[in-house]
């Protein structure tokens, strides 16, 4: 079976300041996928990022780049220059085939991130 | 980018009421939406999975007759808490996609259900 594992339950981070979001995953599945999502206290979850299996480099998006070790099975976030605007929940997650035309998101169990002035 | 709306954001009603949340995806199709349930200071725990036109597929351990999905239309599910009692008190969150594709998940706001 799939798992996700998320091993910080809470970090801190200075404004300015650049934050690694830890993750680690299990699959025997070739080909799959892993997403971030963040979770503001008002309780919306936003897409950050995706990396692909077979994709050849890290993905990036702005602020957010995922180091993606393969051969560790780790898909770490990295957020650059902490806003306070960044202090939230985070979620990996990692896609699950169901079907030949359905699939599942497995979630981690979040990370909280608080950043500080 | 996808935007997907959850209707009401905010329930509070007696015990024995039964409740609709309301998951459109405004623009884009969605051929697939989710349901999950979030207790406090925890993750997602995914409820059912549903495609349009057909039988939602639940998760284990939760009942198919107190959590009613209708997934009628390419834009529209909806989640029905039936006969609501305070244990189903929680968050509930839908989420869309386009289909079976590296496509993220697009989540709604979510509904905070309180139940007296």
């Amino acid at each position: 079976a799939q798992k996700i594992t998320q091993t910080q339950p809470g970090m801190f981070v200075q404004e300015k300041e650049a934050v690694t979001l830890d993750c680690t995953y299990d699959t025997s599945d070739p080909s799959y996928g892993l997403f971030w999502y963040k979770q503001p206290s008002s309780g919306e979850m936003i897409f950050l990022i995706y990396q692909g299996s077979y994709d050849q480099q890290n993905a990036t998006e702005g602020r957010y780049s995922l180091n993606f070790q393969k051969a560790r099975k780790s898909a770490n976030l990295v957020i650059s220059a902490s806003q306070l605007g960044d202090s939230a929940m985070y979620f990996c997650a990692m896609r699950e085939a169901v079907s030949y035309n359905t699939d599942k998101l497995i979630f981690g169990t979040g990370t909280r991130l608080q950043v500080f002035p | 980018g996808a935007v997907v709306s959850q209707h009401p954001s905010w329930v509070i009603c007696k015990s024995g009421t039964s409740v609709k949340i309301e998951c459109r995806s405004l623009d884009f199709q969605a051929t697939t939406m989710f349901w999950y349930r979030q207790f406090p200071k925890q993750s997602l725990m995914l409820m059912a999975t549903s495609n349009e036109g057909s039988k939602a597929t639940y998760e284990q351990g939760v009942e198919k007759d107190k959590f009613l999905i209708n997934h009628a239309s390419l834009t529209l599910s909806t989640l029905t808490v039936t006969s609501a009692h305070p244990e189903d008190s929680s968050f509930y969150i839908c989420s869309a996609k386009h289909s079976y594709s590296n496509q993220p998940q697009h989540f709604g706001d979510g509904t905070r259900l309180s139940i007296l």
